[in-house]
């Protein structure tokens, strides 16, 4: 059974830095893309980030892009987003999520951690 | 690549066929063939489920009731009969280009 668990949600002030990690288990973790996504209160899924397979490629959502940094450690079935400069606008639940089909493929997320929440408040 | 979404709210009889459209901003149609359009299910205070991928799709265990259709940039979820456990916000989603974009949501309730 897949298993995506996500750690690392605290409250933090403006401008502070967090690291969210998210353990994977049930499934070959170096085979398949990993992506970020998070949901503010009461709003809807705002894709963050994605890792490639191979890690080869990554990419961002405009609004995170500079501040924030995804990674993974296939060693310890890992994936990380490290948050910098945080603002409250970055206020959400955040989870992470499994890409459906091994290589370059990015959609078809079937498989959902139950998110970390990150406060970010003064 | 903009998602939008309607209706944003959705109420339905139980028994009752459901339709939700999406259209995006540019064609997710790629030249292998493939639309890069996933939808979505979140039922209140669980995490995403995928319901179909590649635009029409069925994902593993999800109940023949519902199915995707469209290419290009016109997509369409279908509910044959909405029940109880349908409940819940649906989004596209579409991963042919970064930044991967979700619509902005569209909530169902039973009446």
């Amino acid at each position: 059974e897949v298993q995506l668990v996500e750690s690392g949600g605290v409250v933090v002030q403006p401008g502070e830095s967090l690291r969210l990690s998210c353990a994977a288990s049930g499934f070959t973790f170096e085979y398949f893309a990993m992506h970020w996504v998070r949901q503010a209160p009461g709003k809807g899924l705002e894709w963050v980030s994605l890792i490639s397979w191979d890690a080869a490629y990554t990419y961002y959502a405009d609004s995170v892009k500079g501040r924030f940094t995804i990674s993974k450690d296939i060693s310890k079935n890992s994936l990380y987003l490290q948050m910098d400069s945080l603002r409250p606008e970055d206020t959400a639940l955040y989870y992470c999520a499994k890409a459906g089909e091994v290589g370059y493929s990015f959609g078809n997320l079937d498989s959902w951690g139950q998110g970390t929440l990150v406060t970010v408040s003064s | 690549i903009v998602m939008t979404q309607s209706p944003l709210s959705l109420p339905v009889t139980p028994g009752e066929p459901a339709s939700i459209s999406c259209r995006s901003s540019q064609s997710l149609l790629h030249s292998n063939g493939f639309n890069y359009l996933d939808w979505y299910l979140q039922r209140p205070g669980q995490s995403p489920q995928v319901l179909i991928f590649m635009g029409s799709d069925r994902a593993s265990g999800v109940p023949d009731r519902f199915s995707g259709s469209g290419s290009g940039t016109d997509f369409t979820l279908k509910i044959s009969r909405v029940e109880a456990e349908d409940v819940g916000v649906y989004y596209c989603m579409q991963s042919l280009q970064t930044p991967t974009t979700f619509g902005q949501g569209t909530k169902l309730e039973i009446k």
